[in-house]
């Protein structure tokens, strides 16, 4: 069925470092990668997402690439810093049938200040 | 302009009891989904439903229904509730729901159930 892998479940970086978060898709017809951010007690926010017509975005400290063969995308923030730390879950979705997301299990992302 | 709003916040029952969680979506948006997220891990997908029809549901027990209102506002219910139903509920809105180019999901802060 339908599966989204994310690894590493935690992840602790010294502040200026970078970090790197992956995913690995199960299902071929995925086209839409999100990425959210969620905060101890927040919503899940979005903060990237790529299409499957694109190999890469960036958003100033932030990127994501995508591996259509490989059903490999990542997430890579640059000099992360203290506001950094949160759970980032990536997700995968299609256009077609129901629009339902499915989400990666998380990372646990902690930015020593 | 307000984003989604979910409510109740927190809601405490017992096992056997019928909840019902309340999901208004951003001005404009015509879909609503409902995510259930555990403790620890990623949300799940429960229900999508757009203009009152259901488009969709995940692998939940028929004890979870939903509907949506002619104001796209939404209701999530759960009969006969058990202890693994404590989570977060999450509510998200989302334009017309096709997973069109520019369709992206909006996620309300959650109803935080608990079964005791």
């Amino acid at each position: 069925g339908e599966n989204v892998e994310q690894h590493p479940s935690t992840l602790s970086v010294q502040e200026g470092d970078s970090a790197v978060i992956k995913c690995t898709y199960s299902d071929s017809a995925s086209n839409y990668f999100p990425w959210y951010k969620q905060e101890l007690g927040k919503r899940p926010q979005l903060i990237i997402d790529i299409r499957s017509n694109v190999g890469e975005k960036k958003d100033q400290r932030i990127a994501v690439t995508l591996n259509k063969t490989a059903k490999h995308f990542s997430l890579h923030i640059t000099e992360t810093q203290p506001e950094d730390s949160a759970v980032y879950f990536c997700a995968a979705s299609r256009a077609s049938g129901t629009y339902k997301y499915i989400f990666g299990t998380g990372t646990r992302l902690k930015v020593l200040a | 302009d307000a984003g989604v709003t979910q409510s109740p916040t927190h809601l405490i029952k017992t096992r056997g009891q019928h909840v019902t969680l309340r999901c208004s979506p951003i001005s404009g948006h015509k879909s609503v989904s409902w995510y259930q997220q555990v403790l620890g891990q990623g949300p799940q997908f429960i229900f999508q439903y757009y203009e009152k029809e259901e488009r969709g549901r995940g692998n939940f027990p028929d004890r979870f229904s939903a509907r949506q209102f002619p104001n796209y506002s939404s209701e999530l219910n759960v009969n006969a509730l058990l202890l693994g139903d404590s989570a977060l509920y999450l509510c998200a809105s989302s334009l017309e729901g096709s997973g069109g180019f520019n369709e992206k999901l909006f996620f309300g802060s959650g109803t935080q159930l608990s079964v005791l």
